[in-house]
């Protein structure tokens, strides 16, 4: 089973900051793996797909990038209602896993 | 547009299953790869397994296997996640998703409590 660690696991950030979010896959699974947004009380919201492709109507300050075994997610300039946990997901291989979290509060 | 509609909350005892319903709209369901992914409060995302239309075949998280039955109904373009042997930690929100992640269920609250 691939393993997908994020960090870091909280981030508190200021508005307009730019905010990062890494993901590292305990094995390469190339480009499948893709990053969702969950805000309290509601359903996963998918981002970023294939770690770089942009999704319509995602802002896009949201963007992805990496390959292999390392993964980012970048926000850049952070708004409120950014608010969420973030997570990745990889489709590479079965069991399809998801990472751990990462929980981004506004400051 | 694919719109996922889940049924509702189910309480279960332990021991017991639960099978929860997730209805396809706008597609039909053999034309979509539905996932089940749960999340028990407070806690992140877990993949259980998903139902493959184009072949039929159905591939379970090793964590669930021999627990969990995925299927579909095609005359009501509906799929079905039952999971038995119910016990406490099984108690959390269950979400039908597409393939692509891009379309998710609304969540079926199970409770699993004596």
């Amino acid at each position: 089973e691939i393993v997908l660690t994020q960090s870091p696991g909280f981030q508190s950030v200021a508005p307009k900051e730019k905010v990062t979010i890494t993901c590292r896959a305990s094995e390469s699974i190339g480009s499948s793996l893709h990053w969702f947004q969950q805000k309290p009380d509601q359903t996963p919201k998918l981002l970023i797909r294939y770690a770089s492709q942009s999704i319509s109507g995602v802002p896009s300050r949201f963007t992805g990038s990496g390959s292999g075994t390392d993964f980012t997610l970048t926000i850049n300039g952070l708004e409120a209602e950014d608010a969420a946990v973030y997570y990745c997901q990889q489709s590479s291989s079965s069991p399809l896993t998801f990472g751990g979290g990462t929980k981004v509060e506004i400051k | 547009q694919v719109q996922l509609v889940q049924s509702g909350a189910e309480v279960k005892k332990p021991g017991a299953s639960v099978k929860v319903s997730c209805n396809v709209y706008g597609y039909r369901v053999t034309q979509l790869a539905i996932h089940w992914v749960r999340q028990a409060r407070g806690k992140g995302l877990e993949w259980m397994g998903s139902f493959d239309p184009e072949d039929g075949e159905t591939i379970y998280a090793p964590k669930f296997q021999g627990r969990v039955t995925m299927t579909e109904d095609t005359s009501t373009d509906t799929a079905y996640m039952e999971l038995s042997s119910l016990r406490s930690e099984d108690t959390a929100l269950y979400y039908c998703t597409t393939e692509a992640g891009d379309r998710w269920g609304q969540g079926t609250l199970v409770t699993v409590s004596s």
